[in-house]
């Protein structure tokens, strides 16, 4: 069975500073896709970040980066440099191989930032 | 391009009609997924599908629901005699290849009165 979590139903971050969003998750399967997005309260989903299994490096799109930790099962999403469009619900995602490019999401963490 | 493309973008139904929800995805996608999402929770898949092809239903109630991604034209997610519960968002997402990234339309609010 695959499942994501996100421990985090809040988090503040006071502008122009960085955050860490986490996410976990568990998997049986090598091959899988981590994902990451973001739902403003306009309530569209805008796909930030991907990170493959086997990708070595960690995955970069702008200010968004995740640390992805395999061995513990962890690809977490940093924001640097918050801004106040950061505001938003954000969603881990995973995708795996193996169980029919299923997509399972996690219970999402708002963020808001501080002017 | 054209991203995916949801329709409408707000639907209502009286309890006992039916609700049908339209998506395109996007030009060269041929995966399609419906996800349900209500108010302060995460989202909910419910189906899978490709061309013709249900690929996994299992998030789809057995009763009132079924989807299809016919060969030609959108993707169809039906909503038989609705009920106050089916009132949520249903996005719909599509992704190029197994294991793209899934690119999502701006969803459907079904409220059902």
């Amino acid at each position: 069975a695959q499942k994501i979590t996100q421990t985090q139903p809040g988090m503040f971050v006071q502008e122009k500073e960085a955050v860490t969003l986490d996410c976990t998750y568990d998997t049986s399967d090598q091959s899988y896709g981590l994902f990451w997005y973001k739902q403003p309260s306009s309530g569209e989903m805008i796909f930030l970040i991907y990170q493959g299994s086997y990708d070595e490096q960690n995955a970069t799109e702008g200010r968004y980066s995740l640390n992805f930790q395999k061995a513990r099962k962890s690809a977490n999403l940093v924001i640097s440099a918050s801004q106040l469009g950061d505001s938003a619900m954000y969603f881990c995602a995973m995708s795996a191989l193996n169980t029919g490019n299923q997509f399972y999401f996690g219970t999402g963490t708002s963020l808001t930032v501080i002017p | 391009n054209a991203g995916v493309m949801q329709n409408p973008r707000h639907l209502v139904r009286r309890r006992g009609q039916e609700a049908r929800l339209r998506c395109s995805p996007m030009k060269g996608h041929s995966h399609v997924y419906w996800y349900r999402q209500l108010p302060e929770e995460g989202l909910k898949f419910m189906v899978y599908l490709q061309k013709e092809n249900i690929i996994d239903e299992s998030g789809m109630p057995k009763e009132r629901f079924s989807a299809e991604f016919p060969k030609e034209g959108p993707s169809i997610l039906r909503i038989q005699q609705v009920v106050r519960g089916d009132s949520a968002a249903y996005f719909c997402a599509s992704s190029r290849d197994v294991g793209s990234p899934l690119h999502f339309g701006n969803g459907t609010r079904l409220t059902v009165t």
